[in-house]
């Protein structure tokens, strides 16, 4: 059962565009989320992060929004640039201590000049 | 500056053989871990560590098993490969967290890439 769903495998988007990707999820006790950044052949590197209590974090081009009512986040990226491209892990956190991360399947984006 | 290290960026190993991923991290954090990355399916927990000696399960522990001797190392074992554990295996570390105002993430080494023959 897949408790965090990132439902578009790709999304392509012209260079100094808005990029939005989306991730559900269905587990209503995590308590923080966030997004990974990964290059191929690379481990993920963290991007930015938001806890349960708040609705929206800020970090330069990237914005995080929260929808608890909705059970959903989106990962805002303005403007877009090339080095963007990547693929984009949404992953929530359960519990304190040792804190599990579960990850989403992920999302391929291309940033097209 | 943090670092997750993994032993190998490439193995090929043959069905059957045991096979040990090596990972270290030079952050002192409590919390380690081992995923596995597969097209579609993201990044699964295979297993997890709060503290040495310590592990506990993941989402997918058949066929693996772990060891963590030392705080700062975390050993994944695939007692006898099979060509299903062919995938991108990452390891990652954290800290024991306590709280919501506590950064938590985790940071994760380059990836293994094995492949069973």
């Amino acid at each position: 059962d897949q408790q965090v769903k990132q439902n578009s495998p790709s999304l392509s988007v012209q260079e100094g565009r808005i990029s939005i990707l989306n991730c559900d999820y269905t587990n209503s006790m995590f308590d923080y989320f966030l997004w990974y950044k990964k290059y191929p052949a690379e481990g993920p590197t963290f991007l930015i992060s938001i806890s349960s209590i708040k609705d929206k974090n800020e970090d330069g081009r990237f914005t995080v929004f929260l929808n608890k009512s909705a059970k959903h986040l989106s990962l805002h990226i303005v403007p877009s640039q090339p080095g963007d491209s990547a693929v984009y892990f949404c992953a929530a956190r359960q519990g304190q201590g040792a804190q599990k991360l579960v990850f989403g399947q992920g999302t391929r984006l291309t940033i097209n000049p | 500056d943090v670092k997750v290290t993994q032993s190998s960026r490439y193995l090929v190993k043959r069905t059957g053989e045991k096979v040990f991923l090596e990972c270290v991290q030079d952050m002192d954090h409590e919390n380690m871990f081992w995923y596995r990355q597969d097209p579609g399916l993201g990044l699964r927990l295979i297993y997890f560590s709060y503290d040495v000696k310590m592990k506990e399960k993941g989402d997918i522990p058949e066929g693996y098993s772990v060891s963590r001797e030392k705080k700062e190392r975390f050993s994944l074992i695939l007692e006898s490969a099979s060509t299903n554990q062919t995938s991108m295996y990452l390891c990652a570390s954290s800290l024991w967290g306590v709280g919501l105002s506590r950064n938590t993430e985790a940071f994760f080494g380059q990836g293994t890439r094995l492949t069973v023959v």
